[in-house]
């Protein structure tokens, strides 16, 4: 089945300053890579996603770029605010979502 | 649109008895998941339904854990009888992907968290 490695698994940033989270997968099939929020006590969130035939992807101050060949993906948030703090996860799929062990991001005002 | 609901939100119980979680999914979502998060990892598959059919359900203990979709809307999961590991937060999902297709959002719900004691 799918591994999905995620690092770090903690990251504190200055308010305003980038974060960055790297995800590494083992299945050549997976297709399908989306990113998810959680915050404490609630479900996790998609805040956006990437499929195999593109190679990065941005929603305002998010970013996702996809090396199918390095099977690698990451996650970029730039201009980070308070309201960024929460746990994010990767996933990558076939048909079978498989999640990552999560980054604790903090953002220090 | 409404999301994903679950109940209980919150329960404890102890050891060797039973619980029950209740999942209602997006309406028209065809496709429901159960997902397991322990404290510090990501949500784990339990179980896959497509309408009122399983389509995976390979990491469910089925020693212990049941899961029902009766009429392709509702949900049930069932733990019996409970283990101390079983602490954790149930999460119930739901999307409109179709059998074993890639790329459509999964939507989860705000979890069912257990403890036992």
């Amino acid at each position: 089945g799918e591994n999905v490695e995620q690092h770090p698994s903690t990251l504190s940033v200055q308010e305003g300053d980038s974060a960055v989270i790297k995800c590494t997968y083992s299945d050549s099939a997976s297709n399908y890579f989306p990113w998810y929020k959680q915050e404490l006590g609630k479900g996790p969130q998609l805040i956006i996603d990437i499929r195999s035939n593109v190679g990065e992807k941005k929603d305002q101050r998010i970013a996702v770029t996809l090396n199918k060949t390095a099977k690698h993906f990451s996650l970029h948030i730039t201009e980070t605010q308070p309201e960024d703090s929460a746990v994010y996860f990767c996933a990558a799929s076939d048909y079978k979502l498989s999640f990552g062990a999560g980054t604790t991001v903090t953002v220090r005002a | 649109e409404a999301g994903v609901a679950q109940s209980p939100r919150y329960k404890i119980i102890e050891k060797r008895q039973s619980v029950a979680f209740w999942c209602n999914p997006i309406s028209g979502h065809a496709t429901l998941y159960w997902y397991q998060q322990i404290l510090g990892q990501g949500p784990k598959l339990l179980i896959q339904f497509q309408n009122n059919g399983v389509v995976d359900d390979s990491q469910l203990p089925k020693d212990r854990f049941s899961a029902e979709r009766l009429k392709g809307v509702d949900s049930t999961l069932k733990i019996q009888p409970a283990k101390l590991e079983d602490s954790a937060v149930y999460l119930c999902a739901s999307s409109s992907a179709g059998l074993k297709r890639s790329g459509n959002t999964i939507y989860f719900g705000e979890g069912s968290w257990l403890t036992v004691v």
